[in-house]
């Protein structure tokens, strides 16, 4: 059963017409990241959300928005896309890393759903 | 800021032995972690050192020096399945985010 669903799989949108890509999870993780992930590179994250504390990574364009209404949901709104905003969106979830009573690789451990694979045409 | 660099490319033949570095200068240390993301696929979590030395997951070993800031990922009875690419990833210090390393793909040939 999937754990952590982003959708759509595929989107398409026009450059400067703003999309937004959501992801949910059944797993009642308090952290629930972002990341862009191009081509043949790594995930890059744009930002993180730990419980409702939203934090944006210092480089991420300010096209880049998101919301995290509860703890099962969260959005990424891009604003006015541009070409080189196409890549693969991946959202993940984690547990605290600082919880404890638990093994530290259990609170370490990324999630990810599958992807959303966005095209800006 | 922090960086981690990898080899990008490694090549190997089914059921060798294979082993992928990373090297890391972090502002904060938490732990090593590795991914592994088949091509068109979402990353998944193969293993995690906190502490110095390594640590055995079937067929996946996974090898830390806080002293060095050097780690390895060991793959061992390698099949065609693993071709994929390998990242290995730091928390950042005191924080919640998880920074991946520049990667590596691997590819495994018959």
């Amino acid at each position: 059963d999937a754990m952590v669903i982003q959708n759509p799989r595929y989107q398409v949108t026009q450059f400067g017409k703003p999309v937004t890509l959501s992801c949910s999870q059944t797993l009642n993780h308090n952290v629930m990241y972002w990341y862009q992930q191009k081509s043949s590179q790594a995930p890059k994250l744009l930002f993180h959300y730990y419980d409702k504390d939203f934090n944006n990574e210092a480089d991420t364009p300010d096209n880049f928005q998101s919301r995290r209404p509860n703890t099962s949901f969260c959005f990424l709104d891009i604003r006015s896309p541009g070409l080189g905003d196409a890549a693969m969106y991946l959202c993940a979830t984690s547990r605290d890393s600082n919880r404890v009573g638990t093994h530290p690789s259990t609170n370490e451990k990324l999630f990810f759903g599958s992807g959303t694979q966005l095209s800006v045409l | 800021g922090q960086s981690l660099e990898q080899p990008s490319e490694v090549t190997a033949v089914e059921g060798a032995i294979v082993q992928i570095n990373c090297t890391y200068q972090t502002s904060g240390f938490y732990g090593l972690s590795w991914y592994q993301q088949h091509d068109g696929g979402a990353p998944t979590f193969l293993s995690y050192n906190g502490l110095d030395g390594l640590e055995e997951t079937g067929r996946f070993s996974s090898f830390l020096s806080r002293s060095d800031s050097y780690g390895y990922l060991l793959l061992q009875e390698l099949q065609m399945k693993d071709s994929a690419s390998y990242f290995c990833a730091v928390r950042e210090g005191g924080f919640q985010k998880l920074v991946f390393g520049t990667g590596t793909r691997l590819l495994v040939s018959p």
